[in-house]
């Protein structure tokens, strides 16, 4: 049993690029989210979904999609990246409201 | 809008002693969750515990044991006798079941027990 799996580990991309995280669970969970952790911000919700084909914005969603195709996966995209979004990213799921999330092992992006 | 607080920033303590994190948190849902993580210096999140808003009883698990008080919107995290492996960051979060259901994180206490 995987768990959340997030591709890739690391990344640096260059300002102006986009590119795709990539975030799978295999529990069947409804409940996805992206958070971006930053020092001493804690972790920061950027993107949620509440099931297949339902998704809302969080707290600092300006630059990213998502989509949420299938229940398995939700991928958070970056439209155009820039400095002030190298960060670590998680993506987490959840059952239900009764559980807390499972994270993904979070990846690190730098944006040069 | 939900808020957690957590006011320490950076806790430093000797082995064997005992150490308190405090969270405080906002929301007007009557329904809602709780949550510690530990996050240590290889960057993953662990599950460490949840309590719900109607259940008020403290828990204790081995040397972690966790205050929860409704009146003072405080969840508060002791460690018993800490040793040099709970050195990591720990994050309180809440939950609501309303609107959005995601965790809204505290900002995280660093923990370092030095031997």
């Amino acid at each position: 049993n995987a768990g959340v799996t997030q591709t890739p580990k690391f990344q640096v991309l260059k300002t102006g690029q986009s590119m795709t995280l990539q975030c799978a669970q295999d529990m069947n969970h409804e409940y996805m989210s992206w958070y971006r952790q930053d020092p001493g911000m804690g972790l920061r919700l950027i993107h949620y979904s509440v099931g297949a084909g339902i998704t809302d914005q969080g707290e600092v969603p300006n630059g990213y999609n998502v989509s949420r195709s299938t229940t398995e996966d939700f991928p958070l995209r970056l439209l155009s990246a820039a400095p002030s979004q190298t960060s670590v990213y998680f993506c987490a799921s959840s059952g239900t409201a009764l559980y807390g999330y499972t994270f993904g092992s979070g990846t690190r992006l730098t944006v040069v | 809008a939900q808020k957690v607080t957590q006011a320490q920033t950076e806790i430093s303590v000797v082995e064997k002693e005992d150490v308190t994190l405090d969270c405080v948190y906002e929301t007007r849902d009557t329904t809602y969750y709780l949550f510690w993580y530990k996050q240590p210096p290889s960057g993953e999140l662990v599950f460490l515990i949840r309590r719900n808003s109607f259940d008020e009883q403290n828990e204790i698990s081995g040397r972690y044991s966790w205050n929860f008080q409704k009146s003072t919107s405080s969840f508060n995290f002791t460690i018993t006798a800490s040793q040099v492996v709970d050195s990591a960051v720990y994050f309180c979060a809440l939950r609501v079941t309303t609107r959005r259901r995601a965790l809204t994180f505290g900002s995280g206490t660093r923990l370092q027990v030095q031997p």
